[in-house]
């Protein structure tokens, strides 16, 4: 059983499209977050999430808008793609604030052209 | 605000050579956390170490050994006799954990390469 899971792993789209990547855990960890790996490989995070609520929103456009239906999942809806959008993002849990670590899923590879 | 320094970019070496992997830190924090990924080039971030700031002693690991120096805020990483198959990226991370948020501040990482 794969403890975070991302799907797809690979996504490629157009400009200006609308698409969703979806991230589960089975770890039963309160904390999921977002992390955006960029073409220089500078892993920076986005959102997390604390049992459904938004606690960490890093500076990211409004096209980027995280749900999260209960503590298992976390889905990263992007609108209006951008090429500057091409990047791997990282789903990852945690628990105890992290002070247990963190585990990660394997990336999801955006490519917009 | 915190920080993860990792100045090595990229680091050559032939195989069974001796590798020291540098990250230095910065935080105003009394309690955090400090973790070591390793990301082969099939993409994933496979999780190598963590450390917490009130636990200085080294640890090692089989052919990997990790020197914690709260005095120089540094935790560099050593793979003894290196391997084809640590080539790979190697990231430094910092946790940090203010009130519920928590988060990890990642170095630029560094591109390991190992020649047979």
């Amino acid at each position: 059983d794969t403890a975070v899971s991302q799907t797809p792993k690979y996504l490629v789209t157009q400009m200006g499209n609308d698409k969703s990547i979806k991230c589960e855990q089975n770890l039963g960890h309160d904390t999921m977050y977002w992390y955006k790996q960029d073409s220089k490989k500078f892993l920076k995070i986005m959102f997390s999430y604390n049992n459904k609520e938004l606690i960490i929103n890093e500076t990211v456009p409004n096209r980027f808008s995280p749900k999260s239906p209960d503590k298992a999942h976390l889905n990263l809806h992007i609108n209006s793609l951008e090429l500057g959008d091409s990047a791997v993002y990282f789903c990852a849990s945690s628990q105890d604030r992290g002070t247990s670590g963190y585990t990660f899923g394997s990336g999801t590879r955006l490519t917009v052209v | 605000a915190q920080k993860v320094t990792q100045a090595q970019t990229e680091i050559s070496v032939v195989e069974k050579e001796d590798v020291t992997l540098d990250c230095v830190y910065e935080t105003r924090d009394t309690t955090y956390y400090l973790f070591w990924y390793k990301q082969p080039p099939s993409g994933e971030l496979v999780f190598l170490i963590r450390r917490n700031s009130f636990d200085e002693q080294n640890e090692i690991s089989g052919r990997y050994s990790w020197n914690f120096q709260k005095s120089t805020s540094s935790f560099n990483f050593t793979i003894t006799a290196s391997q084809v198959v640590d080539s790979a990226v190697y990231f430094c991370a910092l946790g940090s954990y203010t009130g519920a948020n928590s988060k990890l501040t990642f170095g630029k990482g560094i591109t390991l390469s190992v020649r047979p």
